[in-house]
């Protein structure tokens, strides 16, 4: 399979831990996303990364989040100190950056994080 | 069937009938937009996509048209079939200067009967 790939599927943390996702990316795409998704809402851009670098934080990252891309392939996204709020799909996608264009996020299925 | 906007979340249609699903979209200044199909438990699958220099674009059994003027854009399912059920997402983006950014619509849930 060589579409997005996320580990884990699925999350069960006590409020106050850290977690940790990972996210593998199509090979050839430059460009990496994280999203969330709450149940029944669209997906809300949390950041991404060109390359190695992130090149845009939404202000729904609070300082407890912090996402990296350190060699320009997988990335992982860590929340410190888990809050009850944060409990949702944690979603990946990845594109390609076609010259002057836009083109198609693909999505990954996602890990479900539940908090207690 | 068709639905009538974002504050409608439900479609239902009968197997072998079209299905037009419809979004409203916010900024006028978006020039990119994109069909996708969530399934449960799974993340978003792209559809469609087109460009704000087109009115209209056609895939396998997907139509997508773009009508800049009201900012309306719908999705055509052709012969819906029972696969075809799932939530239905659009998205737009500002173009490259947001950094290829999609903000989503709420979604509308298409429920296609045997």
């Amino acid at each position: 399979d060589t579409g997005v790939s996320q580990d884990p599927r699925h999350k069960i943390t006590k409020r106050g831990q850290n977690v940790t996702f990972r996210c593998d990316p199509i090979s050839e795409h430059n460009r990496l996303y994280w999203y969330r998704q709450t149940l029944g809402q669209g997906p809300e851009f949390l950041t991404y990364f060109q390359n190695e670098a992130q090149l845009e934080k939404s202000r729904l990252l609070s300082d407890r989040f912090s996402a990296e891309r350190p060699k320009g392939s997988f990335s992982t996204l860590e929340i410190q100190r888990t809050e009850q709020g944060d409990s949702a799909m944690y979603l990946c996608a990845s594109s390609e950056r076609r010259g002057r264009g836009n083109s198609p996020l693909h999505f990954g299925n996602g890990t479900r994080l539940t908090v207690t | 069937g068709e639905s009538v906007g974002l504050h409608l979340p439900t479609l239902s249609v009968q197997e072998g009938d079209n299905s037009i699903i419809n979004c409203a979209y916010s900024n006028s200044a978006s020039d990119y937009f994109i069909w996708y199909k969530q399934e449960s438990g799974k993340g978003p699958q792209f559809i469609i996509d087109i460009r704000s220099n087109m009115d209209k674009r056609q895939g396998q059994r997907v139509t997508v048209l773009l009508n800049k003027t009201v900012k309306h854009l719908s999705l055509q399912i052709a012969a819906t079939q029972p696969g075809d059920s799932a939530v239905y997402f659009c998205a737009e983006n500002i173009g490259e200067t947001s950094g290829s950014r999609l903000t989503f619509g709420e979604g509308t849930q298409l429920t296609v009967n045997p």
